[in-house]
């Protein structure tokens, strides 16, 4: 089956540090994938994808490359601000034109410390 | 503004008292899902959608019904809720795979 594995939380920064959140998957298939984030009392958003091999994606100032050969998409930000404190979940989706479901991480806790 | 609205946003519950979670979304979005969120566990898929009438079993779907008469809306039935069933629960909908709108989140608690 599909998973994905995050590391274990939380992580605790200073306001401008380096960031990286490791994230590694096992596929059946060629999947997308994606980091959603989740702030404080809300839903989950989407921040950034990438949907084939060497693809990277970004968004407010987060990076992700898709790593075929290792099976991995660590997110990446060059320096974390205390907005950016929030659960972070790395995913997977298998497009096979039925279930989209997406597949989680266990999410992984950051906390920016000004 | 899209979006995806959840109602109730807390619910506490006693065990076997049915209830149901709305969800609805602006989008015409075709594809639809429920998960719910526990912690160490992350997100898992309770049920989904393809498009109205039809529905398929997630990966955790015993104790919950869902129903797709409308394209915009999807709610979660829980006939007898147990303890078990303690969670946040999701709903979301979606354009292309992947990229799905989450709603806000219910949080439900069964006594």
């Amino acid at each position: 089956g599909n998973s994905v594995t995050q590391m274990e939380g939380p992580v605790t920064l200073s306001e401008e540090a380096f960031l990286t959140i490791n994230c590694t998957y096992t596929a059946t298939g060629y999947p997308s994938l994606f980091w959603y984030v989740q702030y404080p009392g809300e839903g989950l958003q989407l921040l950034l994808k990438a949907t084939k091999a060497d693809d990277k994606g970004s968004n407010k100032g987060f990076e992700a490359t898709y790593r075929k050969e290792t099976t991995s998409f660590h997110l990446e930000k060059g320096s974390v601000q205390v907005s950016d404190s929030a659960v972070y979940f790395c995913a997977l989706v298998i497009s096979n034109f039925g279930n989209e479901k997406l597949t989680f991480g266990t999410g992984t806790r950051l906390t920016i410390i000004p | 503004e899209a979006q995806v609205t959840q109602n109730p946003r807390y619910l506490i519950t006693v065990t076997g008292k049915k209830l149901t979670v709305t969800c609805s979304q602006n989008m015409n979005h075709e594809y639809m899902s429920w998960y719910r969120q526990d912690p160490g566990l992350g997100l898992r898929q309770i049920y989904y959608s393809m498009n109205v009438e039809v529905t398929d079993k997630g990966d955790v779907p015993e104790g919950y019904k869902v129903s797709r008469k409308e394209k915009r809306n999807f709610p979660l039935i829980l006939e007898s809720p147990s303890p078990n069933q303690t969670s946040l629960y999701f709903c979301a909908s979606s354009l292309s795979p992947g990229e799905q709108f989450f709603g806000p989140g219910t949080r439900l608690t069964v006594l």
